[in-house]
């Protein structure tokens, strides 16, 4: 069972130079999310999904752009990486989100290294 | 001010010590969670609550909402329950969880 899986697990790039990270879920899930975590700092949404289609903006939304054209797979872009978006970027998707039926299932998690 | 407080923020015990974690929020919420991070990074979900009590194996947690807190206990610990614990809510009746920052429990042998 895969469940949840980021690719890259490792990333390096330099100032101004672009990439994208791809979450992918088995699970049928609706809702897919994007956090990046920071020493000392608790999880921050950075975009989610409610569906195949949507897009929302999460806490933490500037410099990052989203995707979900496939219900299993859920894209993050940065077009003009910064030193600032240096960060563990975790996916993870729910079967459903409202209140008390909010399980969400993580990802193994991206580091990227922005210099 | 966060929404989600957490403490300790480091906690170092002795193999077969109880510990108990705490978890403090401001706001209303539907639910509450904790998750285990483990060196190296994968994050899974240990407990859902909405009230009372959960225990799973050597792990409780308990939630009063009234007081808005929530405890994690683990009984006689191990090297092994080594990993960043995480308290995390979702605010009224939405769909996003908020985030504690975590709290980094290491148990010596």
């Amino acid at each position: 069972n895969a469940g949840v899986t980021q690719t890259p697990k490792f990333r390096v790039l330099k100032t101004g130079q672009s990439m994208t990270l791809l979450c992918a879920q088995d699970m049928n899930h609706e809702y897919m999310y994007w956090y990046r975590q920071d020493p000392g700092m608790g999880l921050r949404l950075i975009h989610y999904s409610v569906g195949e289609g949507t897009t929302a903006k999460g806490e933490v939304p500037d410099g990052y752009n989203v995707s979900r054209l496939k219900k299993q797979n859920f894209l993050l872009g940065l077009e003009s990486a910064a030193p600032s978006q240096t960060s563990v970027y975790f996916c993870a998707s729910s079967p459903w989100a409202g209140g008390y039926e909010n399980i969400q299932y993580f990802g193994a998690g991206t580091r990227l290294s922005v210099l | 001010k966060n929404e989600v407080e957490q403490s300790p923020q480091n906690l170092t015990a002795q193999e077969g010590e109880f510990i108990t974690i705490n978890c403090s929020y401001s706001v209303g919420i539907s639910a509450l969670h904790w998750l285990q991070q483990h060196p190296g990074g994968g994050i899974v979900s240990l407990f859902m609550l909405s009230s009372g009590k959960k225990k799973h194996g050597r792990l409780i947690a308990t939630i009063n909402i009234q007081e808005k807190h929530s405890s994690l206990h683990i009984t006689a610990s191990h090297p092994r329950d080594s990993a960043v614990y995480i308290c995390a809510v979702i605010e009224g009746y939405g769909n996003k969880l908020v985030f504690g920052a975590g709290t980094i429990l290491r148990v010596k042998s």
